[in-house]
């Protein structure tokens, strides 16, 4: 069975500029988690999608956002970025909510 | 206000011996606690699940005990490996809140 995958798995950016990153969740896995991790901070939580639908936001603003399609796949978008924006951005997938979770190598973005 | 706290100083510690890290959190209820293994430029692993009626779950070298009235939960590795060195996560699920929410990690590192 294929893992989660990201795309792409190293990104780099300018401030002002947008960015969509990727991540195909396990086959038959349902909900989708986006996290965000600096070495400061730690793994913040993003929000999560399940069957299309967003059911829980973490405390990030409104520039950071997520759509999840039929086929599980979800995308994140960061609009108008800034130099804080860099970090390694992770998707990982759940069969249920919360279960155990399955996570990505990541996107490393940087923002120049 | 709500924190996990994990040791941020490194664990250093010889092959063959026990590890142990802990996860103390304050202003939490956890339903469950979940541990987790990152390696550099990974995204991290699922190691065990306790929940928050179980005092202790082993798999295999790995033991993790949770104690609800001293809010905190131990970690422990028992006849270590340096291929055990890695940071090690916990991650709370609370009904209320609906999320995953991780500490910063511990880095621990077994040496020859």
């Amino acid at each position: 069975k294929a893992g989660v995958t990201q795309t792409p798995r190293y990104l780099i950016k300018t401030r002002g500029q947008q960015v969509t990153l990727s991540c195909s969740p396990i086959s038959g896995h349902r909900s989708v988690s986006w996290y965000q991790q600096t070495p400061g901070q730690g793994l913040q939580f993003l929000f999560e999608y399940f069957s299309e639908t967003q059911r829980n936001k973490g405390n990030f603003p409104g520039r950071f956002s997520g759509r999840q399609f039929s086929n599980s796949r979800s995308e994140m978008n960061v609009s108008t970025l800034e130099l804080g924006d860099s970090a390694l951005y992770l998707c990982a997938s759940s069969f249920g909510q919360y279960e155990k979770l399955f996570f990505g190598s990541g996107t490393q973005l940087s923002v120049l | 206000s709500q924190k996990i706290e994990q040791n941020s100083e490194a664990l250093n510690i010889q092959e063959g011996k026990t590890a142990t890290l802990t996860c103390n959190y304050t202003n939490y209820s956890p339903a469950y606690l979940q541990w987790y293994r990152q390696d550099p430029g990974r995204g991290p692993v699922f190691l065990l699940l306790i929940r928050e009626n179980e005092k202790e779950k082993r798999k295999e070298r790995l033991k993790v005990t949770f104690d609800t009235t001293l809010k905190q939960s131990l970690f422990h590795i028992t006849a270590s490996q340096p291929a055990d060195s890695a940071t090690y996560l916990c991650a709370l699920f609370t009904g209320t809140a609906s999320k995953l929410t991780f500490g910063t990690g511990t880095r621990l590192q077994v040496t020859l």
